[in-house]
């Protein structure tokens, strides 16, 4: 069966201190990873996409990178407003434009 | 500004009555979604549709039911066979055209609760 898990599944940081979350699939046909941010209450905000295995995606603070069997998400030198979910999800081959989520890391950023 | 509205935010309902999510697009996007979120679990696929007057059942459709009759507009409804309605329901969007990327663009939310 197709899976995306995540992990941690919460994660607490203090500003400045820089770490990565994992998104690891067992699919096949991995037609592209997606990664998403999404705050209490509102709909996720869409961040990077990721094809290939070896491929680098920035933005700001944070960093996803993609292997055969896993992405992850680095976040350098976290700030307070990094605090919330960041969600994966994987398009499979034969499935249109349909995505798979993963459950998400809540991240807490504190001063 | 190009986007997708959700609208009401929040909807209360008795229990035995059907409801309508409104979801409306103006990215020109050809394929619409809806999800549902309960806490501590992943968004979960209730219908899907790639171009106008047609759609599909996604992963939990059972007690849904949904048209595609203008490209803009994607409304789900809520039906009283559904065992578990309360649930924060996402719309979204994609492009859905072909060599186009597939991510997808969210809406707002509905959180809909029933008692």
């Amino acid at each position: 069966e197709d899976q995306v898990t995540q992990s941690p599944e919460a994660l607490r940081l203090q500003e400045g201190e820089s770490s990565s979350l994992n998104c690891s699939y067992t699919v096949s046909g991995l037609r592209g990873l997606f990664w998403y941010r999404q705050d209490p209450g509102k709909g996720p905000e869409f961040l990077f996409t990721l094809y290939s295995a070896g491929e680098e995606k920035e933005k700001e603070r944070l960093k996803a990178t993609l292997t055969k069997k896993e992405s992850f998400l680095h976040i350098t030198a976290p700030k307070p407003e990094d605090s919330a979910t960041y969600l994966c999800a994987v398009r499979l081959s034969g499935t249109a434009s349909k995505l798979t989520f993963g459950t998400g890391t809540r991240l807490q950023v504190t001063l | 500004d190009g986007g997708i509205t959700q609208s009401p935010k929040y909807l209360f309902r008795k229990e035995g009555q059907n409801v309508t999510l409104s979801c409306e697009q103006n990215l020109n996007h050809d394929a619409m979604y809806w999800y549902r979120q309960d806490p501590g679990q992943g968004l979960r696929l209730i219908y899907y549709s790639q171009i106008v007057n047609d759609f599909q059942k996604g992963d939990i459709a059972e007690g849904y039911s949904v048209s595609r009759e203008k490209k803009e507009s994607f409304p789900l409804t809520v039906t009283s066979a559904q065992k578990n309605p309360t649930a924060f329901y996402l719309c979204a969007s994609s492009s859905g055209r072909q060599g186009a990327t597939y991510e997808q663009y969210f809406g707002p939310g509905t959180r809909l609760t029933v008692t």
